[in-house]
């Protein structure tokens, strides 16, 4: 078991470009959530997959935002046409069951930084 | 609305102190509270999970307790150590909502020698 994975840890890219970002979650954990974390605040639920499928998205998940999770392993966060608001630190968990009380389990997340 | 307020802001202990981080909450209906530590660029990592019939969880020098009538936690922290710095952060997961978390903005703790 190596946690849950994402990447890059880093990324720094101009207003205007798109960004991909990718989350390897625990294995046999059949949901996956993503989460955006600023400066000093919680993390903020983006949307979370239970199995392929996408089940719930946050206000929050602009028309430029989009998620996929094709076989139901890893994910993939993609903003385009970013903003200078969308700099934040991108958080991936992963959870097994379906369970109220499941820990969700946090990978180191993607940092993205907007010049 | 629900929300979770957490307090102090942060905190600043001295090595091999106690310390008690406070949460309030307004999320119904509940289903179960978490404390998360986060360290400085890092995820958050679970400490303990605790429902509605529970009314206290320890984890090692971690020991968190629930009122649910008073809709409060508090997570206290033994003989702390300098790995202890970090942001630990209150969750709340309301009932019927598979996927919803109401995070707070968490307690910065600083250990100093």
């Amino acid at each position: 078991d190596t946690g849950v994975s994402q990447d890059p840890r880093h990324k720094i890219t101009k207003r205007g470009q798109n960004v991909t970002f990718r989350c390897d979650p625990i294995s046999e954990h059949n949901r996956l959530y993503w989460y955006r974390q600023t400066l000093g605040q919680g993390p903020e639920f983006l949307t979370y997959f239970q199995n392929e499928a996408q089940l719930e998205k946050s206000r929050l998940l602009s028309d430029r935002f989009s998620a996929e999770r094709p076989k139901g392993s890893f994910s993939t966060l993609e903003i385009q046409r970013t903003e200078q608001g969308d700099s934040a630190m991108y958080l991936c968990a992963s959870s097994e069951g379906t369970g109220a009380s499941q820990p969700q389990h946090f990978g180191d997340g993607t940092r993205l930084s907007i010049l | 609305k629900n929300q979770v307020e957490q307090s102090p802001q942060s905190l600043i202990i001295l090595e091999g102190k106690n310390c008690t981080l406070q949460c309030n909450y307004t999320v119904s209906p509940f289903s179960n509270l978490r404390w998360y530590k986060q360290d400085t660029g890092r995820g958050p990592v679970s400490l303990t999970i605790m429902t509605f019939s529970e009314n206290t969880k320890s984890n090692g020098r971690y020991t968190a307790t629930l009122d649910a009538d008073t809709k409060q936690s508090s997570l206290h922290i033994t003989a702390s150590q300098l790995s202890d710095s970090a942001s630990y952060i209150c969750v709340v997961r309301g009932s019927g909502t598979a996927s919803k978390l109401t995070f707070g903005t968490g307690t910065r703790l600083q250990v100093t020698l």
